[in-house]
């Protein structure tokens, strides 16, 4: 079974400019999950799906940040513009049940705003 | 917050050795689960341990949970190099989603 997996595994845009991440979940997981580490941080929650909809995006930063989960499968994050403080790695994860319970997470997409 | 503190920040041992990690939090939880993450690839789960254990094994990993002192450890046993990583914990109450300490940055020296 494939896991959860994040494209593009790196970017590096400058300041100002947009970048898409795009997140494929394990088939058949309805929740998914959006956290990022900025350096030597901690890793923070961003934002929850459940199917197509938004449950609980408490976390994100300020309205650069969209995510999107269309049709329930796939889901994007679009920084617009980005800052130099969006550098980090910003990971995906999946699950079945709600946050009590396992969740899978991808690789990770490392940005780098310059 | 409820925001877990893993502690130290950075172990480094030689292989065969046990590593302890620590992980400090300050609310209620309905669970407590731990993470590694290798060197540039993804968080994969460890072990999750439920609120009402306080002690759970899985292979060479043994977690601890103390509630009433808001606290968790992570032994692994006979260390590898292969263990290197960075180990996180993330706390869970209720529904909300997963609260995750700074990590412990691990180094088995072969």
């Amino acid at each position: 079974e494939a896991g959860v997996t994040q494209f593009p595994s790196h970017s590096v845009i400058e300041k100002g400019q947009t970048v898409t991440l795009r997140c494929d979940p394990i088939s058949g997981h309805d929740n998914l999950y959006w956290y990022r580490r900025v350096m030597g941080k901690e890793i923070k929650f961003l934002l929850h799906f459940v199917k197509e909809s938004k449950q609980d995006e408490s976390g994100m930063p300020n309205n650069r940040f969209l995510a999107e989960r269309t049709g329930g499968t796939y889901s994007t994050l679009k920084v617009q513009p980005a800052e130099l403080e969006d550098s980090g790695v910003y990971f995906c994860a999946s699950s079945l049940g709600l946050a009590a319970y396992e969740q899978y997470f991808g690789p990770g997409t490392r940005l780098t705003v310059t | 917050s409820q925001q877990g503190e893993e502690d130290p920040q950075a172990l480094s041992i030689q292989e065969g050795e046990n590593a302890t990690m620590n992980c400090s939090y300050k609310t209620s939880i309905n669970n407590l689960q731990w993470y590694r993450q290798n060197s540039g690839r993804g968080l994969v789960h460890l072990i999750l341990i439920r609120s009402n254990e306080r002690e759970k094994h899985s292979g060479r990993l043994r977690v601890t949970l103390d509630t009433s002192k808001k606290s968790s450890s992570l032994l692994i046993t006979a260390s590898r190099a292969a263990d290197t990583a960075s180990y996180f914990c993330a706390t869970v109450a209720g529904n909300t989603p997963l609260v995750f300490g700074k990590g412990t940055r691990l180094s088995v020296i072969a």
